[in-house]
């Protein structure tokens, strides 16, 4: 079975440039979530998709970040423009969804390492 | 605000020590505590722990959770050079404003085991 994979591993761009991350989930995952770690801090939450649906978006930090998932199949994130504080890995996760909101394990993707100059 | 804190942050130790890596956290709707190692990239689950002083374990690791004291230890016995990671402690909590669980990290133990 295939990993969550993402896209690209690592970006450099300058600042006020767009930027976007792709995320493709574990085939048959309806779960997607977005987490993001800057600067060796902790992980924090972005946002979690049910299929094509965001279920919850309030970890994202501001209206630069737009995050589809058209299709409900991968998902995008994208960043415009870019600031300094982006800087950091991006990690995408994926879990399948079961009924009476039981947690399933969450697999998650390598990351992308974003530098934004 | 909800957190997770984890400690130490970084331990270096030689192969055959045994280690007990710290997590407490401040969550209100707490669900689960869990426990992932991050070697290279993406990281992997380990451990989820819902109820106090039940001990998980899996070979050489094993975990248990205090509900009243807020707080899990990971314990690694027999350490060897593959163990070294990066431990991170989450707690799944309800973000409350969409009834949904979220994920909240601790930033993580970095544990180094020379041989």
């Amino acid at each position: 079975e295939a990993g969550v994979t993402q896209f690209p591993s690592h970006s450099v761009i300058e600042k006020g440039q767009t930027v976007t991350l792709r995320c493709d989930p574990i085939s048959g995952h309806d779960n997607l979530y977005w987490y993001r770690r800057v600067m060796g801090k902790e992980i924090k939450f972005l946002l979690h998709f049910v299929k094509e649906s965001k279920q919850d978006e309030s970890g994202m930090p501001n209206n630069r970040f737009l995050a589809e998932r058209t299709g409900g199949t991968y998902s995008t994130l994208k960043v415009q423009p870019a600031e300094l504080e982006d800087s950091g890995v991006y990690f995408c996760a994926s879990s399948r969804v079961t009924g009476g909101g039981s947690y399933n394990e969450q697999f998650f993707g390598p990351g992308t390492r974003l530098t934004v100059l | 605000e909800d957190k997770v804190v984890q400690s130490p942050l970084s331990l270096v130790v030689h192969e055959g020590d045994t280690v007990t890596l710290n997590c407490s956290y401040e969550v209100t709707n707490f669900r689960s505590l869990l426990w992932y190692k991050q070697e290279k990239k993406a990281p992997t689950f380990l451990f989820m722990l819902t109820s106090s002083g039940i001990e998980k374990k899996s070979g050489r690791l094993s975990s248990i959770l205090d509900k009243k004291e807020l707080f899990s230890i990971l314990n690694i016995t027999a350490t060897q050079t593959g163990d070294s990671a990066i431990y991170l402690c989450a707690v799944e909590a309800s973000s409350g404003r969409y009834s949904n669980y979220q994920l909240i990290w601790g930033a993580g133990t970095k544990l180094i085991i020379k041989p």
